[in-house]
């Protein structure tokens, strides 16, 4: 079965601090896409940033950036100079090529501090 | 483009009754998916359709049904409600080609009384 698994429920960060959020999947598919989705409290989920598992170039969305390391199946989530609105609930997501159902972590809640 | 709607925004239900949420896609968007959204077990998937047919289904009871129209429209139904059917129902349409990201509506909030 394929998992994901976010094991921060909680993270803080200072405003303008630089934040990594953790997430690893289990898989034995070798063709695979990875995402990382922001939900703000009382607000609409949100596609932050996506990676294919073919592209060995980590994907970046101006201050969001991921660390994919394939072999480790491990897909982190660097949010830099860190502002009052990236404060959320960050989730996790993996979905296979033959378009299984997409799996999402149970999400890190991001707090940010001025 | 317009964003993915949901209709209604807001329900309440009393236990042993019937509820229909809608959903409308982006358009162009062929497939539409179903989550459960609570705060104890997270992000719930019910349910995925495409081109009217149910591709994927999550571990739910059949109190749980969906179908998806021809204009890529879907509508779930709870039968039978129970209180802990309080939830946020998350609605998501993706192109069904890759990689197959997911754009969510703001959801339907369901309290069962």
């Amino acid at each position: 079965a394929q998992t994901v698994t976010q094991s921060q429920p909680e993270m803080s960060v200072q405003e303008a601090e630089t934040v990594t959020l953790s997430c690893t999947y289990d898989t034995s598919e070798s063709d695979y896409y990875l995402f990382w989705y922001k939900q703000p409290p009382s607000r609409q989920m949100i596609l932050v940033i996506r990676q294919e598992a073919y592209k060995q170039q980590n994907a970046t969305e101006n201050r969001f950036s991921v660390n994919f390391q394939k072999a480790a199946k491990s897909f982190s989530l660097k949010i830099s100079d860190s502002q009052l609105g990236d404060a959320a609930m960050y989730f996790c997501a993996y979905r296979t090529n033959n378009n299984n159902d997409m799996r999402f972590g149970a999400g890190t809640r991001l707090t940010v501090k001025p | 483009k317009a964003g993915v709607t949901q209709t209604p925004r807001y329900l309440i239900k009393t236990r042993g009754q019937q509820v229909t949420l809608s959903c409308s896609p982006i358009s162009g968007h062929r497939s539409v998916s179903w989550y459960q959204q609570t705060p104890g077990q997270g992000l719930q998937f019910l349910f995925e359709y495409f081109s009217e047919t149910q591709r994927n289904k999550g571990n739910f009871p059949g109190r749980f049904s969906g179908r998806q129209f021809s204009n890529s429209r879907s509508e779930m139904n709870v039968s039978t409600l129970e209180l802990g059917d309080s939830a946020l129902y998350l609605c998501a349409s993706s192109p069904w080609t890759p990689p197959y990201e997911q754009y969510f509506g703001p959801g339907t909030r369901l309290t069962v009384t």
